[in-house]
């Protein structure tokens, strides 16, 4: 079973930032955090990970709460093509990935 | 540079028959992971490949399902005496070393009649 709760849709208005939250409460010490998104009939596509430190990147920030329970994606300016199903996910380096359901986010004109 | 390819893109058979898919890996990337996606769900693990070895096949549902990555770079996934049941989105993905980022393919959409 996946490790992680999403809500299972969100929407957001184009422009603005679209925060995406991720629980992983029975993280262990070794385990990232990982994002990816899946666009409609497309494979899943790397967003960004880490482990205790925020990260970012050119598509995406990452903020991961101090006690590591919880994080947040962060788009900075959402388009329409960023409307996508997005997967968080914990798993220690080099081992497979187990997605859950993920958070289908919606960008609104 | 060029991604992970799959082929075919589609493909459609008839319960009770065999089919063949193939993944052709990114240039260089030892590891390969093949997963499965129904519709409204999550991928799915089904067996990973270091090199030519399968260094995890938990994931496959039973003894109809079998990978081979013989030269280390391109895999197929074989399915044999296929079942509705089987129909499905099938992913492959891979990674430079087990440690690194995955990067997934399009993907081929496998329908059962």
């Amino acid at each position: 079973d996946a490790k992680t709760t999403q809500p299972p849709s969100m929407d957001c208005a184009e422009g603005r930032a679209a925060n995406l939250p991720c629980n992983h409460s029975t993280i262990s010490g070794n385990e990232y955090v990982y994002w990816y998104r899946q666009i409609h009939s497309q494979g899943p596509q790397y967003i960004i990970h880490g482990l205790k430190n925020n990260e970012t990147n050119e598509m995406a920030s990452l903020i991961i709460t101090e006690d590591r329970k919880s994080s947040t994606l962060i788009l900075p300016h959402a388009t329409l093509r960023d409307t996508a199903v997005y997967y968080c996910i914990v798993r220690v380096i080099g081992s497979k990935i187990i997605f859950g359901s993920g958070t289908r986010l919606s960008i609104r004109p | 540079g060029a991604g992970v390819s799959q082929t075919p893109s589609n493909k459609v058979t008839e319960k009770g028959k065999y089919v063949e898919l193939r993944c052709d890996p990114i240039s260089g990337h030892t590891a390969l992971y093949w997963y499965r996606q129904s519709l409204g769900q999550g991928p799915e693990f089904l067996i990973y490949f270091q090199g030519t070895g399968a260094a995890d096949d938990s994931g496959l549902p039973n003894d109809r399902f079998f990978a081979v990555r013989p030269e280390g770079s391109v895999s197929t996934l074989k399915i044999q005496r296929t079942e509705r049941g089987d129909s499905a989105v099938y992913l492959c993905a891979s990674s430079s070393s087990s440690a690194d980022t995955q990067y997934f393919g399009p993907g081929t959409r496998l329908t059962v009649l």
